[in-house]
C-alpha cells in the first residue's frame, strides 16, 4: 500500500521568512495530494491540494509543487505570519483512501 | 465547515467497557472515514465506508468495528476498550473516492480509557 514520509517533523522560522515542508510517496498510482493545517485542539482543515496532471499550484502565500518522477511534493509558505503556526499534514491517494504523513509542527517566531 | 458532527466530543471510560462513537453528516456524501490521531503517528485510518452497509478496513482496524445503516451516520464501536485506544478520533467525509475528491473532517472525539 501507499506510504507517505514527511519532513521535517518540526520547523521554526522567523516571521516573514519562508517555510518548506517536503513529502515523499511510494505508490505511483497516487494522483491526489492534499495538505491540511491543524491548529491546536481543532480539526484538520484542507488548505491546498494538487492533482498529478499539474506540477504547481498557488493560492496567495501558499504553493504546492509536485514531482511525479521523483514521487515527492512540497508545501511552500511565503511571508510567514504567527497565525501560520500549526501542524501541517501532507497526504496522498489514488484509488484508495488518503494516507497521511506524520505531520510537521511549524512555529513562526515573531 | 462541512456539515459533520461527532458525538460525544469527550468521553472517559474504563478498560473492558464497550464504547460507541457517532459521526453524523448533512452533506449526503457517499464516503465516510474514521481516523485516530496520536502524537508521532499522524492520522491513521481505522475503517471507512463507501455506502450504506458497505465498509472496509483501514491500517489500524484491530479492536474496532463499524456500522453504517444510513447515509448520514457512521458508527465506530470499541467492543472492549483498552488503554491503547486512548486517542483523538476524527470522522471524515468525501463525495467521491480517495483520489477524486476533497475530504473534510469532523470536530473530533477525545477518548480516554482508564
Amino acid at each position: 500500500g501507499e506510504n507517505v514520509e514527511q519532513h521535517p517533523s518540526t520547523l521554526s522560522v522567523q516571521e516573514g521568512d519562508s517555510a518548506v515542508i517536503k513529502c515523499t510517496y511510494s505508490d505511483s498510482a497516487s494522483n491526489y495530494f492534499p495538505w491540511y493545517k491543524q491548529e491546536l485542539g481543532k480539526r484538520p482543515q484542507l488548505i491546498i491540494d494538487i492533482r498529478s496532471n499539474v506540477g504547481e499550484k498557488k493560492d496567495q502565500r501558499i504553493a504546492v509543487t509536485l514531482n511525479k518522477t521523483a514521487k515527492h511534493f512540497s508545501l511552500h509558505i511565503t511571508e510567514t505570519q504567527p497565525e501560520d503556526s500549526a501542524v501541517y499534514f501532507c497526504a496522498a491517494a489514488g484509488n484508495t483512501p488518503l494516507v497521511f504523513g506524520k505531520g510537521t509542527r511549524l512555529s513562526v517566531i515573531a | 465547515d462541512a456539515g459533520i458532527t461527532q458525538s460525544p466530543r469527550h468521553k472517559v471510560t474504563e478498560t473492558g467497557t464497550p464504547v460507541t462513537l457517532r459521526c453524523h453528516q448533512t452533506e449526503n456524501h457517499r464516503y465516510m472515514y474514521w481516523y485516530r490521531q496520536d502524537p508521532g503517528h499522524g492520522l491513521r485510518l481505522i475503517h471507512y465506508s463507501y455506502g450504506v452497509k458497505d465498509t472496509d478496513k483501514g491500517e489500524v482496524s484491530d479492536g474496532y468495528s463499524v456500522s453504517r445503516s444510513k447515509t448520514e451516520d457512521f458508527l465506530l464501536t470499541l467492543e472492549s476498550a483498552t488503554s491503547s485506544q486512548t486517542s483523538v478520533y476524527f470522522c471524515a467525509i468525501s463525495a467521491l473516492a480517495g483520489g477524486e475528491n476533497e475530504q473534510f473532517f469532523g470536530p473530533g472525539t477525545r477518548l480516554t480509557v482508564l
